[in-house]
């Protein structure tokens, strides 16, 4: 089983400001990799796909980058929507999720 | 509207079996591959099973093989899971997801159901 390990478990950033999120996977898993948030109350929503590839109505401040076993997401410009929980996910083998990075209001 | 419907969840008692439904509507389902996510209380997402969309394969987590049984019925848009011999680590929201297209992302999801396990 492929394991992704996201950090920090917790990040605190004003509005208006920029996130930044990682993930690693104990091995490659190519351009597998996703991103997901999570509201209280709310299913998971697909963000970012393919590593980079912003998904249907994702806006532009949401971005992805990465390689291999280490991936990032960036939030350019916090706006309040964008307080949640967010999961990276790897398809390349089966399909495993990171255990979640909680992005809190500073 | 293009919306994944998820029922079935109850209190269950250790031991027990139940079956999870997932209805799709404004989607194409016999041409979808589906799966079943789970999120215990506390806890981060865990995926659980899939299906291709003819049926022929199914996958599952190493935590529900062999308790667990995805199946679809292709002629009424629905995914099913029937869990059996339910212990309380089951206790869980379980999300029937879509796949974005065949080896890729999930790009919709259902709102769960709950499953609680407990004597």
């Amino acid at each position: 089983e492929i394991g992704m390990t996201q950090s920090p478990a917790t990040l605190s950033v004003s509005p208006g400001e920029r996130a930044t999120l990682s993930c690693r996977a104990s091995q490659s898993v190519g351009n597998k990799l996703a991103w997901y948030q999570r509201k209280p109350g709310q299913p998971p929503r697909l963000l970012i796909y393919g590593v980079s590839t912003r998904a249907t109505g994702i806006p532009a401040r949401f971005s992805g980058s990465g390689s291999g076993t280490d991936f990032i997401l960036t939030i350019s410009s916090l706006e309040s929507e964008d307080f949640a929980v967010y999961y990276c996910q790897q398809y390349s083998h089966y399909y495993t999720f990171g255990q979640g990075t909680k992005l809190e209001i500073k | 509207q293009v919306q994944l419907v998820e029922s079935g969840g109850d209190m269950v008692q250790p031991g027990t079996s139940l079956r999870l439904s997932c209805v799709a509507s404004g989607i194409t389902f016999s041409t979808s591959v589906f799966h079943w996510v789970r999120q215990a209380p506390g806890k981060g997402l865990e995926w659980v099973a899939v299906m291709s969309t003819d049926g022929s394969y199914k996958g599952y987590a190493d935590s529900v093989k062999g308790q667990f049984t995805i199946s679809r019925d292709n002629s009424k848009n629905t995914l099913y899971l029937q869990m059996s011999s339910l212990r309380a680590e089951d206790t869980a929201l379980y999300y029937c997801a879509k796949e974005k297209a065949p080896h890729d992302a999930f790009d919709l999801w259902g709102p769960g159901t709950l499953v609680t396990v407990s004597s």
